[in-house]
């Protein structure tokens, strides 16, 4: 089976642009999960979808927004971009909201 | 305010070493306690403790979870230089959404 998948793998951005990232979890899998991870640091939640709807939210800032398609895949938006926001995106899938499985990442850059 | 602490958060040891890794937490709505590896992109799941005292066992990898004192740790014996990596304990808390908490990581080195 085909693991979580994100795209685009790497992205360069400037201030006060916005960015799509984009995630398919794993077949079967209804709920996907956000997180941010800035180098050096362990992940940070920011959103979770479950069956389309919002489940929670991290303390992230509404520049931040997520949604959930019927096919379960999902899109992370980041509107007026901040240097501070470069970092590696990830999204993670599970079936049972226990053991959440990772993609690959999203590294985004902002200069 | 939920919270994840790792140590130590680097270690460089020789290959055959074993190390231990240590992470505390305290989390409302604690479920459970994950252990992911990460080499260059994408964590990968090591295992889930669920449950105080019984030790998980994956070859040479092995970890456990004290519920009481808040803390487990992830044993690595007969390192190898394929160990090499970021080792990310995470917390599981259930509030509205189920959201890992992680930890800063412990960056491990494994010297031939």
């Amino acid at each position: 089976d085909a693991g979580v998948t994100q795209s685009p793998t790497h992205l360069i951005k400037t201030r006060g642009q916005q960015v799509t990232l984009r995630c398919s979890p794993i077949s079967g899998h209804k709920s996907v999960s956000w997180y941010q991870q800035v180098l050096g640091q362990g992940p940070q939640f920011i959103f979770q979808y479950y069956e389309k709807e919002e489940r929670g939210r991290g303390n992230f800032p509404d520049r931040f927004s997520a949604r959930q398609f019927p096919n379960y895949s999902s899109e992370l938006n980041v509107n007026a971009l901040l240097l501070g926001d470069s970092a590696l995106y990830l999204c993670a899938s599970s079936r049972s909201f226990v053991e959440q499985f990772f993609g690959p990442g999203t590294r985004l850059t902002v200069l | 305010e939920d919270k994840v602490v790792q140590s130590p958060l680097s270690l460089v040891v020789h290959e055959g070493d074993t190390v231990t890794l240590n992470c505390s937490y305290e989390v409302t709505n604690f479920r459970s306690l994950l252990w992911y590896k990460q080499e260059k992109k994408a964590p990968t799941f090591l295992f889930m403790l669920t449950s105080s005292g019984i030790e998980k066992k994956s070859g040479r990898l092995s970890s456990i979870l004290d519920k009481k004192e808040l803390f487990s740790i992830l044993n690595i014996t007969a390192t190898q230089t394929g160990d090499s990596a970021v080792y990310l304990c995470a917390v599981a808390a259930l509030q509205g959404a189920q959201k890992l908490v992680f930890g800063q990581g412990t960056r491990l080195t494994i010297n031939p």
